[in-house]
């Protein structure tokens, strides 16, 4: 069946540094979301990549779908003691409703 | 957006009991399912809850174990049934529209003796 894996597990951070987290798919998606989960809450939707190689920016926020559509990365700037939680990716394959969530990627932010 | 309201938010349940979850949304949504997320774990997904039919299950699931309801477009429920330890989970309920994105309710956090 499908499979969605992130890289690292875990991410501890600096305060104002900069960090990437990876997904990527065993097969070719066509569509990929990015969800973030704060600790004792609940996912909340932060994008969804649609297109090959598509890049999306929410402030300090970049998304990218490769080129093959089987793998995304979310790049965070200058990471903020807000950006703590877990950020999951969740793909969906072609002509399919259901979403695959990676693992997810649990964030630390040392001030 | 949806608002989802999901009961109870969390239970303490013995050993071969069961407990019913329950999911109103606050508009009409094509699409429901129902996740399992173990503690620091990611979500996995048990069932679509289909209106007027029977559930589609996803594979390690069956319907005798998570009897699922949806009576109609702004509600449905999930029974864990005859638990045990290893159904202590967080089990969360979340819609949306074909293709879209989804929004999940609070989550009901289940621990089982």
């Amino acid at each position: 069946g499908q499979q969605v894996m992130q890289i690292p597990q875990y991410q501890h951070v600096q305060e104002g540094e900069d960090f990437t987290t990876y997904c990527n798919s065993s097969t070719t998606l066509s569509n990929i979301q990015w969800y973030k989960q704060r600790p004792g809450g609940h996912p909340v939707f932060l994008i969804q990549l649609v297109k090959s190689g598509e890049v999306k920016k929410q402030k300090r926020l970049t998304f990218q779908f490769g080129e093959a559509k089987k793998n995304s990365s979310l790049h965070i700037t200058a990471t903020q003691t807000t950006d703590v939680g877990t950020y999951f990716c969740a793909g969906r394959k072609a002509a399919g409703n259901k979403l695959t969530f990676g693992g997810g990627t649990r964030v630390l932010v040392k001030p | 957006s949806a608002v989802i309201s999901q009961k109870p938010s969390r239970d303490i349940c013995q050993r071969g009991t069961s407990l019913t979850i329950q999911c109103q949304v606050d508009s009409q949504v094509t699409m429901m399912f129902w996740y399992r997320q173990q503690p620091g774990q990611s979500l996995t997904l048990i069932a679509t809850a289909n209106q007027g039919s029977e559930a589609t299950y996803e594979s390690g699931f069956v319907i005798d174990k998570f009897p699922i309801s949806r009576p109609n477009l702004t509600f449905s429920t999930l029974t864990v049934s005859n638990m045990s330890p290893e159904d202590s989970s967080i089990y969360l309920c979340s819609v949306g529209e074909p293709l879209e994105k989804l929004f999940f309710g609070s989550g009901t956090q289940l621990s089982v003796l």
